[in-house]
């Protein structure tokens, strides 16, 4: 089944610590996408990416860092710069990068700070 | 730049009820709207889209939704709901920019 995949489901942080979290989608697409969710915001933006070897911010980069050295993953760095990190992280991809396009999600990573 | 904005937070129903969930948008160019669905600790996934055509969408699991442009609105309505469509519902708009606008979610709470 194609599909993305997340891990871990949780993942804890210690002080000072940088965590990566793990994205990988089999479908062949294009364009991939991080978001926080804190509940009552909905989704926020924090790094997409049009193709690989390519990224750019989004509305919360501050704290975090992405790479895309392959199509099929874009692994997410929590780094100790983000003072608030306690969130849920949903990574998504969609076919190309156009207005049109689905999103398409993975389960998510909930990040807690020990 | 463009919003959107969803007029409840929570919208509290009885099983085999009717429900709408509101959603209104601004937007200075062409839109294409999205409603996603998110049951507990999951992903998002896509429950329908307008792109363009008709204005009454019909999506999965007996939802629709009607885009109207005068009103900026994108309301999605299910006619008889169950248990299982407990969820929170995401409303989502792109058209100047291709990464999406989400509304901060609606959570439909169902009760037997």
């Amino acid at each position: 089944d194609g599909g993305i995949t997340q891990s871990p489901k949780y993942l804890f942080r210690k002080e000072g610590q940088n965590v990566t979290l793990s994205c990988e989608q089999n479908l062949n697409h294009d364009a991939m996408y991080w978001y926080r969710q804190d509940p009552g915001q909905g989704l926020r933006l924090i790094y997409y990416s049009q193709i690989v070897n390519d990224f750019q911010k989004g509305d919360i980069a501050e704290g975090y860092s992405v790479s895309r050295e392959k199509k099929e993953s874009f692994p997410l760095t929590v780094t100790s710069a983000q003072k608030n990190p306690t969130a849920f992280y949903l990574c998504a991809s969609s076919r190309l990068a156009g207005p049109q396009e689905t999103q398409y999600f993975g389960p998510g990573t909930r990040l807690l700070v020990l | 730049a463009q919003s959107v904005t969803q007029l409840d937070s929570q919208v509290p129903v009885f099983e085999e009820a009717p429900v709408e969930l509101r959603c209104n948008y601004s937007s200075s160019v062409s839109v294409y709207l999205f409603w996603y669905v998110q049951y507990p600790n999951q992903g998002l996934q896509l429950l329908l889209k307008y792109l363009s055509g008709s204005t009454l969408v019909k999506g999965i699991n007996g939802f629709e939704a009607e885009f109207n442009k005068s009103q900026t609105s994108f309301h999605l309505r299910k006619p008889s709901v169950h248990i299982s469509d407990t969820a929170e519902y995401f409303c989502a708009l792109s058209g100047g920019s291709y990464i999406p606008t989400f509304g901060r979610g609606t959570s439909l709470i169902v009760h037997p």
